[in-house]
């Protein structure tokens, strides 16, 4: 597709369930991020993939939180046992080479999750 | 660390009025870039700046890279109701970090 696309747009869950989240970045692009945005709040960086490596995870919240990404492309936020604290909208964003300062960031619409 | 402080964290203004935010970081940072997110929906990209002292327009947006690659601004002339959303700053060094954001109300 032309934009990063993210599904599901919605999710609810029951505390202790697992989530996974998903985000088709734009074609081409090298770089992958995950935010995530409390309600009324800014971004909080939570990862960043260049191509299917992630170099630096200390913005995982806690070990419940795992990402990966395969074939350069499709990425996958897993979080084990949510929190009511997990309830946030995770945004994903691509951008064509993580090291090219040229290089802005494109968002996706965002997965509201609900933790109830 | 790469901490931006952005401000102010909301304006209600009166259409047409002009409106000014920027982002200020201790931190020297090699690109500044602007971003509107409207509720339900990602950030959307409005300017991206890659040199210090450049100035750049986008329509009725104009933003700056400040000389001392710690500080930008965005500037919004003759707001309209449409410009009403949470405008981010984000700054690149080591990696991308976002402003806390603005909200922007517009009284029509």
């Amino acid at each position: 597709g032309a934009g990063v696309s993210q599904s599901p747009s919605n999710k609810v869950t029951e505390k202790g369930k697992d989530v996974e989240l998903r985000c088709d970045p734009i074609s081409g692009h090298t770089a992958l991020y995950w935010y995530r945005q409390r309600l009324g709040q800014g971004l909080e960086f939570l990862i960043y993939f260049q191509g299917n490596s992630a170099p630096d995870k200390s913005g995982l919240p806690s070990d419940r939180f795992s990402a990966e990404r395969t074939g350069e492309s499709v990425s996958t936020l897993t979080i084990q046992r949510t929190q009511q604290e997990d309830s946030a909208v995770y945004l994903c964003a691509s951008s064509r080479d993580y090291f090219l300062n040229n290089s802005p960031l494109h968002f996706g619409n965002g997965t509201r999750l609900t933790v109830t | 660390g790469q901490q931006l402080n952005q401000s102010p964290q909301s304006m209600f203004i009166q259409e047409g009025e002009d409106v000014s935010m920027n982002c200020t970081s201790s931190s020297i940072f090699n690109t500044w870039l602007w971003y509107k997110q409207d509720p339900g929906e990602g950030p959307v990209l409005l300017i991206a700046l890659y040199k210090a002292g450049e100035l750049t327009s986008n329509g009725r947006l104009t933003a700056q890279f400040g000389i001392t690659r710690k500080d930008s601004f965005l500037n919004i002339s003759a707001s309209i109701p449409s410009d009403v959303g949470i405008y981010f700053c984000a700054g690149r060094a080591n990696d991308m970090r976002f402003g806390a954001g603005t909200r922007l109300t517009v009284k029509p």
